[in-house]
């Protein structure tokens, strides 16, 4: 398989713990987005690199979040001291720099109880 | 700040009828808009993108059309059938923003045996 890969599929966990998400994207692009979808609501925009550095931080990504992509391939997206509002989906998405269009894996789906 | 508007929300319409879906956006400025297909707790799956120089897209019995002058695009599917259910979602990547999708809510489409 050649797309967007992302692990866990589902994680469920209790509210106060940490969680970490991993994005594998396609192996020649060297940008990789990840954005948050809540029920019934569209995707928004988190953050995004170009290849290891981290260009832009939305405003909903507060000092509980943090991503990162050392060596410019895959990514990983933590939440510290999860709350039940952070209950929604985790996408990632990768492109080549230069093209527009995005390629989506399947998500994390997060869960906090 | 560009804002994607899709209407209607929900969509349920019998086997083998022809419908269509719209999306309107607030800034005209985009370098192109997608459309995606999420199936339930899935991920995106990209199903037709429209470059801003172009009318329209088709793939199969689905066509894509884009007006950028009056902010609208449209999702023609041809003789529905139950596994077009899903929500579908469009998106823009707007001019100066070339990474960052704005997305509207979706419709969802549940199409009847």
């Amino acid at each position: 398989d050649t797309g967007v890969s992302q692990d866990p599929r589902h994680k469920i966990t209790k509210r106060g713990q940490n969680v970490t998400f991993r994005c594998d994207p396609i192996s020649e692009h060297n940008r990789l987005y990840w954005y948050r979808q809540t029920l019934g609501q569209g995707p928004e925009f988190l953050t995004y690199f170009q290849n290891e550095a981290q260009l832009e931080k939305s405003r909903l990504l507060s000092d509980r979040f943090s991503a990162e992509r050392p060596k410019g391939s895959f990514s990983t997206l933590e939440i510290q001291r999860t709350e039940q509002g952070d209950s929604a989906m985790y996408l990632c998405a990768s492109s080549l720099k230069g093209a527009r269009e995005l390629f989506f894996g399947e998500g994390s789906r997060l869960t906090v109880l | 700040k560009q804002e994607v508007t899709q209407i209607p929300a929900a969509l349920s319409v019998p086997e083998g009828e022809n419908l269509v879906l719209n999306c309107s956006f607030t800034d005209s400025a985009i370098y192109n808009l997608q459309w995606f297909r999420q199936d339930p707790g899935k991920g995106l799956t990209s199903l037709l993108l429209i470059q801003s120089s172009q009318r329209e897209q088709t793939s199969g019995r689905l066509n894509a059309s884009l007006d950028k002058s009056s902010g609208r695009s449209t999702l023609y599917i041809a003789a529905s059938q139950p596994g077009d259910s899903a929500t579908y979602l469009c998106a823009t990547l707007s001019g100066g923003s070339n990474y960052k999708l704005t997305f509207g809510k979706g419709t969802l489409l549940t199409v009847n045996p």
